[in-house]
């Protein structure tokens, strides 16, 4: 079937470290995004991709870098930069055709900075 | 980005309809309304969208407004795996789209 693989679904950073969160593809979407979820609160995009080897700042990309070298990958690390990491990461992605639907989401990444 | 306002929480009772509320008074005219849920600990997931007309599939209804400023998603017979976080979103039109933004959403709570 196809979908959002995101790993690993926990993850755990000492400060200082950069980790490097998974999101791989098998819908043959052309844009991937990644968003930040705090408790109760709504998602925040931190970076998206609309082609390989393009992409965009997000509304809070500061302390994050992502690549998209293959369309089915979107890979999202966290740098040591980024002072508050602890979150829930959700990678999605789309079909830029027109008239399709909407995002389809991973299950997510939980980082927590020990 | 156009914005849309729902309610913070909405409760229901399980086999009952639900109808949640969503004002977009500044959408434009090639803004489709979608409508995600988010389940505790897991991702959003499309329920679904519109333009003008109301939309109908197995999971939900939509009901959009003749001057569009609003909507609501009807769930007609609300279950216990319905409680979630349900998000209102407005998506710009066209072959190439930018970012979505998502607001608060609305916590519904089911009770048996």
């Amino acid at each position: 079937d196809g979908g959002i693989t995101q790993s690993p679904k926990y993850l755990f950073r000492k400060e200082g470290q950069n980790v490097t969160l998974s999101c791989e593809q098998n819908l043959n979407h052309d844009a991937m995004y990644w968003y930040r979820q705090d408790p109760g609160q709504g998602l925040r995009l931190i970076y998206y991709s609309q082609i390989v080897n393009d992409f965009q700042k997000g509304d809070i990309a500061e302390g994050y870098s992502v690549s998209r070298e293959k369309k089915e990958s979107f890979p999202l690390t966290v740098t040591s930069a980024q002072k508050n990491p602890t979150a829930f990461y959700l990678c999605a992605s789309r079909s830029n055709r027109a008239g399709s639907y909407g995002y389809t989401f991973g299950s997510g990444t939980r980082l927590t900075v020990v | 980005d156009a914005k849309t306002t729902q309610p913070n929480s909405m409760e229901s009772n399980e086999e009952e309809p639900v109808h949640l509320p969503c004002n977009h008074s500044t959408i434009s005219g090639t803004d489709y309304i979608h409508w995600y849920r988010q389940l505790p600990s897991q991702g959003p997931e499309y329920v679904i969208h519109g333009l003008t007309s109301n939309v109908n599939n197995r999971m939900a209804s939509l009901a959009i407004a003749e001057d569009r400023k609003s909507s609501t998603l009807i769930l007609h017979r609300a279950t216990l795996r319905d409680a979630a976080v349900y998000y209102c979103i407005l998506m710009g039109g066209g072959t190439s789209y930018g970012k979505l933004t998502f607001g608060q959403g609305t916590i519904l709570t089911v009770h048996p």
